[in-house]
């Protein structure tokens, strides 16, 4: 079964620390990308990768950063954070094909104080 | 500007009726849609999609019209069971090529099935 895991399901972060957000995909997808889902606003892209080593910014990449060091793990951070980053952080991948969407992650609910 | 628009932030519907959730789009260069179903502390999970070739596509209870003349579609539900409260959103590749360029999401509908 396709899978994207991500390594932790809550975090409580302080202001001005430095966050690693890990995705982990064992489809073998070339693609992954990182989300993040708010009330009301619902998902807006961060970044997303097409392959190793290769990123590109989405809709609201202020703040964050990207690494994609090997295939099938792709890591958000967060430089400093923030207390408006506080949010549901979603990773997913795909091949490619809209056939069946993206696979999305469990979430992280990142609280940052 | 936001390119996928749904209007009806919830939607209550009784158990065993139909649910018609709506989407609206303004970018006519989208060339495929897709449904996902999310419930809370969770990932969404893929639901449904069409193409914008054709006008229909159903799978069991779900089944999804496209009309583009009005840049517009909807999911329909029958019959709703309680098990199908959850927030669904409907998405957009944010450019034409497989959707490798990311999604747009509309901002969700949240449906509620009453027993």
């Amino acid at each position: 079964d396709v899978k994207v895991t991500q390594s932790s399901r809550y975090l409580v972060k302080r202001t001005g620390e430095k966050v690693f957000l890990e995705c982990v995909q064992d489809m073998d997808h070339e693609n992954m990308f990182w989300y993040r889902q708010d009330p009301g606003l619902g998902l807006r892209l961060i970044y997303f990768s097409y392959d190793v080593k290769m990123k590109e910014k989405g809709d609201i990449p202020e703040g964050y950063s990207v690494s994609r060091e090997k295939k099938e793990r792709f890591s958000l951070i967060l430089e400093s954070a923030s207390t408006n980053q506080t949010s549901m952080y979603l990773c997913a991948s795909t091949s490619g094909g809209m056939g069946h969407g993206y696979t999305f992650g469990s979430g992280t609910r990142l609280t940052v104080v | 500007d936001q390119q996928v628009k749904q209007n009806s932030p919830s939607l209550s519907v009784q158990e065993g009726r139909i649910s018609i959730l709506n989407c609206d789009y303004t970018n006519s260069m989208f060339d495929y849609f897709l449904w996902y179903k999310k419930y809370p502390a969770e990932g969404p999970t893929f639901l449904i999609s069409i193409s914008s070739i054709k006008d229909k596509n159903e799978d069991g209870r779900f089944t999804v019209f496209l009309n583009k003349s009005a840049k517009h579609l909807s999911l329909h539900i029958v019959p709703s069971q309680p098990g199908d409260s959850a927030v669904y959103f409907c998405a957009a590749p944010a450019y034409s090529g497989g959707g490798a360029d990311g999604l747009t999401f509309g901002k969700g509908t949240h449906l509620i099935i009453q027993p």
